[in-house]
């Protein structure tokens, strides 16, 4: 399978806080996704890189891609309450198809 | 926009009784997918369509799951007859063109199958 596995699974930090996530994946991708999903609702997308691509910043966000390890990291910064969420990794499994991972819940507290 | 719509937001029914989910995509996206999210397998994706065509079917988990999309603005996914274990948050994304790589998600369909 060449689903993501994020790690770590649930993570709890201070408002204020720096947050990082990462996604491990098995097989060769062309590019890579996160996605955000609050509780009860649809996935919303974050940001995209592409394979050729190591770093990429989107406001508070940056996501880098070291694709000899397979891996991907999402750095939130500055957390805020309402960055709560679980967030998802999704690899390209071809022209349409992504493949989630199974998602780290982070949870800032106030 | 509206985003994608999803209907019903939530379903209760009794096993064996038929379900059928539906989905408005976006206007002007011509890709749609029907995911299914679970506590124990995530999310997995059921069937894909592109330009009204199921293009990828594998991941319905057997015959009693089908789904259709009579047209670039409405696909339904239906289960008959429907099982507890099929139970679950089933979500349904658009995208805008082919070669695009961001899905838009609506906001599911909770299901609970008695």
């Amino acid at each position: 399978s060449q689903q993501g596995e994020e790690d770590p699974q649930a993570l709890s930090i201070q408002e204020g806080e720096n947050a990082t996530m990462n996604c491990s994946y098995k097989t060769s991708i062309n590019n890579l996704q996160w996605y955000r999903q609050n509780s009860g609702r649809g996935l919303v997308h974050l940001i995209l890189i592409r394979s050729n691509e190591r770093e990429k910043h989107s406001g508070r966000l940056r996501v880098t891609l070291d694709t000899s390890k397979k891996s991907s990291s999402l750095l939130i910064t500055a957390s805020r309450a309402a960055d709560t969420a679980s967030y998802f990794c999704a690899t390209d499994a071809g022209t349409y198809k992504y493949i989630f991972g199974t998602g780290t819940r982070l949870k800032v507290l106030a | 926009d509206a985003g994608v719509i999803q209907s019903p937001r939530h379903e209760v029914t009794e096993m064996g009784q038929e379900v059928t989910l539906r989905c408005k995509p976006i206007s002007g996206h011509n890709s749609l997918f029907w995911y299914r999210q679970t506590m124990m397998r995530g999310l997995e994706l059921l069937i894909y369509f592109n330009n009204n065509v199921p293009i990828d079917d594998s991941g319905m988990p057997e015959d009693r799951f089908s789904a259709k999309m009579p047209n670039a603005s409405f696909s339904t996914l239906k289960i008959q007859p429907s099982e507890p274990r099929d139970s679950a948050v089933y979500f349904c994304a658009s995208r805008p063109v082919t070669g695009s790589d961001t899905q838009y998600f609506g906001p599911g369909t909770r299901l609970t199958v008695l």
